[in-house]
């Protein structure tokens, strides 16, 4: 089975904490992307990232990929109310034209 | 820019019923595909189409059927809606198969 597994599901912290979420998988993919969800809306790409050991960083977002191309993480510095979401990560297996979703991490900022 | 235009935002449907959601992207996206999302479970998709008049399963297609007749249509046919059918509807569209994907606002509907 291939899957995509997101943690932790659920986080709530305090607005300036930092906070790492993952996303993790037996498999190896082509790429990997990374989508925030807010309420009532569509997911929204944050990022894609291509070759092992990638980093992107995006504002206080850095995204990393690992070596083998089969994991991910999402770090937030200094979290903000805005940031409140669920976030996927989909990751693209080429061997046979899949994209898969994991389940997201849906984060909760307090002011 | 309009994106990606899912119709309609919210739709309740009695067990048995059918109905169409319709999705329309202006972005000339070859891709494009009809996701459902419920609670805790993440986007399962449906149907794919690489580009007009070509249509593919995904992952849970039973109960749906599909056509791309243009490429900017891409609607999702319920026949016999069930309550299992009950979920959020997203389409997406995308420029190439593992390129990003730009999601409409989603269809709520509700079978009772």
């Amino acid at each position: 089975t291939q899957l995509l597994e997101q943690s932790p599901q659920f986080l709530s912290i305090q607005e300036g904490e930092n906070l790492t979420v993952y996303c993790n998988s037996s498999s190896v993919f082509s790429s990997l992307q990374w989508y925030r969800q807010e309420p009532g809306e569509g997911p929204v790409l944050l990022v894609t990232v291509v070759t092992g050991g990638e980093v992107k960083k995006l504002k206080r977002l850095t995204f990393q990929f690992g070596d083998a191309r089969k994991d991910s993480s999402l770090h937030i510095t200094a979290a903000q109310t805005g940031d409140t979401g669920l976030y996927l990560c989909a990751g693209a297996l080429s061997r046979d034209d899949k994209i898969i979703f994991g389940k997201g991490t849906r984060l909760h900022i307090l002011p | 820019n309009a994106g990606v235009t899912q119709t309609p935002k919210f739709r309740i449907l009695k067990i048995g019923q059918s109905m169409t959601l319709q999705c329309t992207q202006d972005m000339n996206h070859n891709y494009m595909y009809w996701y459902r999302q419920d609670p805790g479970m993440g986007l399962k998709l449906i149907y794919y189409s690489v580009g007009a008049g070509i249509t593919d399963k995904g992952e849970v297609p039973n109960g749906y059927n599909v056509s791309r007749s243009t490429t900017e249509d891409f609607p999702l046919r319920l026949e016999l809606a069930a309550p299992s059918q009950t979920s959020v509807y997203f389409c997406a569209s995308s420029y190439g198969r593992f390129q990003p994907q730009h999601f409409g606002d989603g269809t709520r509907l509700s079978i009772l």
